[in-house]
């Protein structure tokens, strides 16, 4: 089945510095890349998402990339704020009915 | 908004019980899902539902099974609860048949003492 790896496990920045965080999926099948933000002590909620058609997609200050030959797509934030600090998941879609796999998470701290 | 609504925020069982957790959607949602969330593990999903009455296996589905007897409605049962499944528990749901977007509740912290 899919397996995603996430990378990095923590991750912290000062506020204005931009923030990568990286995932790798092993179904070449799948075909939808969501990312979720889960803050602490509050529900993950979808940030962005992209769908293996498209090689990049923007929602102001968070981007999300995909190269399907590599099978790794990333999230990009820049001008990071503190409220920005919270949990990272990356999640693919392997085979199978709305299966979503998700990787371990990134912690990602700003500093102000 | 959609609501996902998990009926306790926080439980203590002690070894060997059957614990129940109980999971509403307010959306109207086919699909209805039961993750794990571990420190270092992520989400791992242990049973889902696309239908009522209809259930499938996730990734991690030992010592759990589910209900679905009315589509709002999405329970996940421990047959006889284990220190080792002490966790969060978090449920979601989504609408359609494509890439919809799962919303979840706020979770259950569940400890087996």
């Amino acid at each position: 089945g899919e397996n995603v790896e996430q990378h990095p496990s923590t991750l912290s920045v000062q506020e204005g510095d931009s923030a990568v965080i990286k995932c790798t999926y092993s179904d070449s099948a799948s075909n939808y890349f969501p990312w979720y933000k889960q803050e602490l002590g509050k529900r993950p909620q979808l940030i962005i998402d992209i769908r293996s058609n498209v090689g990049e997609k923007k929602d102001q200050r968070i981007a999300v990339t995909l190269n399907k030959t590599a099978k790794h797509f990333s999230l990009h934030i820049t001008e990071t704020q503190p409220e920005d600090s919270a949990v990272y998941f990356c999640a693919a879609k392997g085979t199978g009915f709305q299966k979503l796999v998700f990787g371990t998470g990134t912690r990602l701290l700003v500093s102000p | 908004d959609v609501k996902v609504t998990q009926s306790s925020r926080y439980l203590v069982k002690r070894t060997g019980e059957k614990v129940f957790l109980e999971c509403v959607q307010d959306m109207d949602h086919e699909n209805m899902f039961w993750y794990r969330q571990d420190p270092g593990l992520g989400l791992r999903l242990i049973y889902f539902s696309y239908d009522v009455k209809m259930k499938e296996k996730g990734d991690i589905p030992e010592g759990y099974s589910v209900s679905r007897e009315k589509k709002e409605r999405f329970s996940l049962i421990l047959e006889s609860a284990s220190t080792n499944q002490t966790s969060m528990y978090l449920c979601a749901s989504s609408g359609g048949q494509g890439n919809s977007p799962l919303h979840f509740g706020n979770g259950t912290r569940l400890t087996v003492t």
